[in-house]
Formats: C-alpha cells, structure tokens, sequence
C-alpha cells in the first residue's frame, strides 16, 4: 500500500512568516511529487511540481525533496491571509502513474 | 481555453436512486481518473482510465461505475449499492504515459443524498 502522510494541522503562522508544510511517503519508487492548493469548496490547484534531489523556487514557493529520507517540503515565504487553503501533496509512482494524496495541511495565515 | 468540466456543480438525490455526474475534457489528454473527497479527508481515487474503452477500479470502487467510450468524456455513475454517497466528487485527468505530469481537475460535482 502506497502511502503518503501529512501532518492534518492546521498549521497557524502570522502574516510575513515563513510557512513550512512537510509530507513523507512510502514508496521508494515513487518520481514525481506535487503540492496542491485547495481552498475550501473548491478544486485542487498546482502550485508546484519537483522531480530532482533539492529545492525548486517558484515566487515565494520552495518545493524541497529529499528521496533518501523520503519526504517532500513546501516553504511558502512572506505568508499572506490568501496563502490560507488545505495544502495536498500528491506522489506518483513511474510504473503506475497514479497520483497518490496526502490528507492535506490545513494552512491559517492570520493577520 | 482547454480545461476540463464537470457538471452540475450541485446534485441532490433521494437515497435508492442511481445519478451520473458528468466528465468532459478537451485538453487531449489519454488518462482521466474520478476522486472523492469527504471533509478532512484527501482524495480518494474510485476510478480511472488511461486508453479509451479501458478503466480500472481504484480504492474505493464499490457502489460506483464508470465508462471511456470516448477521448474526452469520463461519466461517473453512483449507484444505490454505494452505502455513504453523499461527498464533493474530482474529474481530473493527465497526459497518458507521462509520471511526471501533473493532474487538471475540474470543478468539482457536490453529491448531495438524503
């Protein structure tokens, strides 16, 4: 069974903060990851995809994998009371190309 | 503009009837693929399919079923076997063969059965 696990939070840090959201799976197969915003009652979004060892700066968004200790990260810098949303990361494995999700991160940026 | 849509946004159903919610995508893409999402929950995968004329069932198949018989349309079918229906419904598909590409989600569909 493939997993992937993320802390439920909510995760609360003020305006201008840095957010940090973790998630780590089980499959060491797995090649590709993505980190999903989702605000409430509406649909997932990409905001960021990582496919190599280390960071990938997007804006204010860092992705960060780490496959040997197998955890995905998302940083998202000067946090704003928009950034608020449930944050899903999403791992596909090569062989079977079906994403798998994470429960989500709730994330509350308050003023 | 490509993208995909499902409809209608809202279904509200008496519990014993069967309802299909509606997949349509023009982005070209091979695979498509059905979640399920309940409150504090993440995605569940239901169904999915890479080819036309081929799915397969995901985690949570039962009480559910589904049909390729074009490129561009995924129909879910809620049945009255499906014990607990009432969830907010994900269409999303992807380009076929690619693991690294990411998932196009429509808008959701919030099934609604008492």
């Amino acid at each position: 069974q493939k997993e992937v696990e993320q802390n439920s939070g909510p995760l609360s840090v003020p305006e201008g903060a840095i957010a940090s959201l973790n998630c780590t799976y089980s499959d060491r197969g797995s090649q590709s990851f993505f980190w999903y915003r989702q605000y409430s009652g509406k649909s997932p979004e990409l905001i960021m995809s990582i496919y190599s060892n280390g960071d990938k700066e997007d804006g204010r968004f860092t992705a960060q994998l780490n496959k040997a200790s197998q955890y995905v990260s998302l940083l998202i810098r000067d946090s704003q009371p928009s950034d608020s949303a449930t944050y899903l990361c999403a791992v596909d494995t090569g062989g079977s190309y079906i994403p798998t999700f994470g429960r989500g991160t709730s994330l509350i940026v308050h003023p | 503009d490509g993208g995909i849509t499902q409809s209608p946004k809202y279904l509200f159903r008496k519990e014993g009837q069967n309802v299909t919610l509606s997949c349509e995508q023009n982005l070209n893409h091979d695979a498509m693929y059905w979640y399920r999402q309940d409150p504090g929950q993440g995605l569940r995968l239901i169904y999915y399919s890479q080819i036309v004329n081929d799915f397969q069932k995901g985690d949570i198949a039962e009480g559910y079923s589904v049909s390729r018989e074009k490129k561009e349309s995924f129909p879910l079918t809620v049945t009255s076997a499906q014990k607990n229906p009432t969830a907010f419904y994900l269409c999303a598909s992807k380009t076929g063969g690619a693991y690294n590409s990411p998932l196009h989600f429509g808008n959701g569909t919030r099934l609604t059965v008492t």
